[in-house]
């Protein structure tokens, strides 16, 4: 069945860039049926959405983010990645990939990543 | 942005009471609305979608309903391995996707 794996450093410096990269197996990334996620997760507290892509790279973003957000799909590899730029303590947290499912009633992240903490410290 | 409004934000139950969790959002979201269960540790796990809608493979003791801006999620006789933080999720008016601050299940 489809899996998600999220990779990446676990140690970013403040004001650097985070990079986090998900893959996909277990299926295609190229599904007209899919979006697909970030969304973290302070320790201790609650989900935040970062943003979503398409396989056919159209993207939307969390506007409180939006300004330090890229996200890309490179669907040759079944990859899609996230790029936080300027990072602060505050983006301290476990990070998940997941897929959007859009397929009749259903419009969900059905699919998620086992997630990976990312601590932002010098 | 929609804002989603979950309560309590903590509850205490024993195995085979009736639990029940409402979300509310700021404005009319019509049913545009998902229940996640996270363990600890782990990933959220979609239950109900659609307000109403049980996940395949979902325990039947899981249901929701609602609409418009008021909504409700309910275990009907909870279990040892229902322990868990429960997150209503809103996917009308995006961007953004918005949860709710969550509420977490223990057993008295």
């Amino acid at each position: 069945q489809l899996q998600l794996q999220e990779s990446g450093p676990g140690l970013v410096k403040p004001s650097e860039t985070l990079s986090l990269t998900c893959t996909v197996s277990g299926g295609s990334i190229s599904s007209s049926s899919y979006y697909w996620g970030w969304i973290r997760q302070p320790p201790g507290k609650g989900l935040e959405w970062i943003g979503s892509i398409y396989y056919s790279g159209s993207t939307y973003y969390n506007p409180s983010l939006k300004s330090r957000v890229t996200i890309s799909v490179d669907t040759s590899k079944n990859q899609f990645s996230l790029k936080l730029s300027s990072v602060t303590a505050a983006d301290t947290a476990v990070y998940y990939c997941a897929r959007r499912t859009l397929v009749g009633a259903l419009d969900a992240f059905d699919i998620w990543g086992q997630g990976t903490m990312v601590t932002v410290s010098s | 942005d929609i804002q989603m409004t979950q309560s309590p934000s903590s509850l205490s139950a024993s195995v085979g009471d009736r639990v029940t969790i409402t979300c509310q959002a700021s404005q009319d979201i019509s049913n545009y609305l998902n229940w996640y269960q996270q363990k600890p540790g782990k990933a959220p796990k979609l239950l109900i979608y659609d307000a109403s809608n049980l996940e395949t493979g979902v325990p039947s003791r899981f249901s929701g309903s609602g609409s418009g801006t008021d909504f409700t999620f309910t275990i009907s006789s909870l279990q040892p391995e229902d322990i868990a933080t429960y997150y209503c999720q809103q996917y009308d008016n995006l961007p953004p996707v918005t949860f709710g601050g969550g509420t977490k299940v223990e057993i008295k």
